[in-house]
This record gives structure tokens, C-alpha cells and sequence, in this order.
């Protein structure tokens, strides 16, 4: 158990619908990060949050979006959705100001686009 | 987005053999990693390398981190059929605060008893 908590674990949905993806980090970890895992592309780096604020983009879609709250839980927003938008998403947290720290990663929550 | 490529992208060994991938890139990390990630979980932690030429252990694995600060290995040995997955290397330029990872497209190992 990595301590990364990702909810839900499977969600199925349809074109054009919009989702909220959660994930609440290990304990003391303030940094959290986003990635997109799917066939072709591998895993993709989506964003990274410190402590509520954005650190690092990757190549996240204009209609994905995410937020880390106060409580440094993060929630991944993804809109007007598609099918080629059905993959697994990540979420790894890490302290976030040492990169002797690594990321460790939740078990995913696998998104399916009908 | 930047991949690193590595190889190979499969490998079909017996148990008991020792195994060896890697992963190269044209550009320079700071720190390498290996995960490994079984299905239906996350990818999980194996070895984090932070220093060129470093050479570090976990059990009956060892990684290195290229002179070049391009490339990186993982040695399996005496396999078993637990060590069944895929396994995937990463890179990591930290700066500015930022930690974000590049990931290879994994090595998918399978362990014949």
C-alpha cells in the first residue's frame, strides 16, 4: 500500500460528459501529480501541485483541469470528454521540495468513454 | 510528449535466469528511476538512482545511473515468478520545484516456471 488513495477506482461515462477524478496523498507529502497512462502513449505527465499552488504542466488538454485543496487532497477535472480520453489516470505524491523524495503512485482510477 | 525509449519491450525468460533491461535518452536527468507495476495497480517503487555512476541494490536487484546521466539499467537475478510484470524507468529533472517524471514504455517481463 503506497498510501496514495485514488476514488473512484472504475468510472464509465459517455461523449461530452464531464468527470472529477480524486486522489488524497501519503501523509506529509505535499506535492501531488497527475498522469495519464494509455496504450499508445505511455505515461504522460499531466500537472504537478505543492502545497495548493501549480508547479509543473505537462501535456494537459485545455479541458482537463485540476486543483490540490487546503486539506492537499487534488481533484482532476476532465470536460467535454472523448472517447481517445479512456486510459488510466495517476496520481503519485511526493514532499515535493526534495528530489530525494520520490513520487509514489496511487492504484489509478481507470476511466472508460462509451 | 518526450518518451525514453527502452528496451527491450518484452522478454519471456525461465525461472532462475537473470534478466537486464535499459533505457536511454538525448537528454540529461538528475535522477533515474525504476518501478515496476503489476495489474491492475499503480507503478511501484523498485530503485531510485540519484548520482552518475551510482550503482544501488534492492534484493536480487541492481540498477546504475549512466556516466553520460543518459541512460540507466536494471539487473534482475535468479528470477521468479513473482518478478512477473511490466517494468518501466523513469527520468526526473528537477528544478524550480518541479519533480515531474518521464517515463519509458515499459518491459514486459514474464517468468516461464
Amino acid at each position: 500500500d503506497s498510501g496514495v488513495t485514488q476514488t473512484p477506482k472504475h468510472l464509465i461515462t459517455a461523449t461530452g460528459q464531464r468527470v472529477t477524478l480524486r486522489c488524497s496523498p501519503r501523509s506529509g507529502d505535499l506535492s501531488v501529480y497527475w498522469y495519464q497512462q494509455s496504450l499508445d502513449q505511455g505515461l504522460q505527465f499531466l500537472i504537478q501541485y505543492y502545497n495548493g499552488e501549480e508547479r509543473a504542466k505537462g501535456n494537459i488538454l485545455e479541458r482537463f483541469s485540476a486543483q490540490q485543496f487546503p486539506d492537499l487532497h487534488s481533484e482532476l477535472n476532465l470536460s467535454s470528454l472523448e472517447l481517445g480520453d479512456s486510459a488510466l489516470y495517476f496520481c503519485a505524491s511526493s514532499v515535493g521540495s526534495d528530489r530525494k523524495q520520490p513520487q509514489h503512485f496511487g492504484d489509478g482510477t481507470r476511466l472508460s468513454i462509451l | 510528449g518526450q518518451q525514453l525509449n527502452q528496451s527491450p519491450q518484452s522478454m519471456f525468460i525461465q525461472e532462475g535466469e537473470d534478466v537486464s533491461m535499459n533505457c536511454t535518452s538525448s537528454s540529461i536527468f538528475n535522477t533515474w528511476l525504476w518501478y515496476k507495476q503489476d495489474p491492475g495497480e499503480g507503478p511501484v517503487l523498485l530503485i531510485a538512482l540519484y548520482k552518475a555512476g551510482e550503482l544501488t541494490s534492492n534484493g536480487r536487484l541492481t540498477a546504475q545511473f549512466g556516466i553520460t546521466r543518459k541512460d540507466s539499467f536494471l539487473n534482475i537475478s535468479a528470477s521468479i515468478p513473482s518478478d512477473v510484470g511490466i517494468y518501466f524507468c523513469a527520468g526526473q529533472v528537477s528544478g524550480a520545484g518541479s519533480y515531474q517524471l518521464t517515463f519509458g514504455k515499459g518491459t514486459k517481463l514474464s517468468v516461464i516456471p
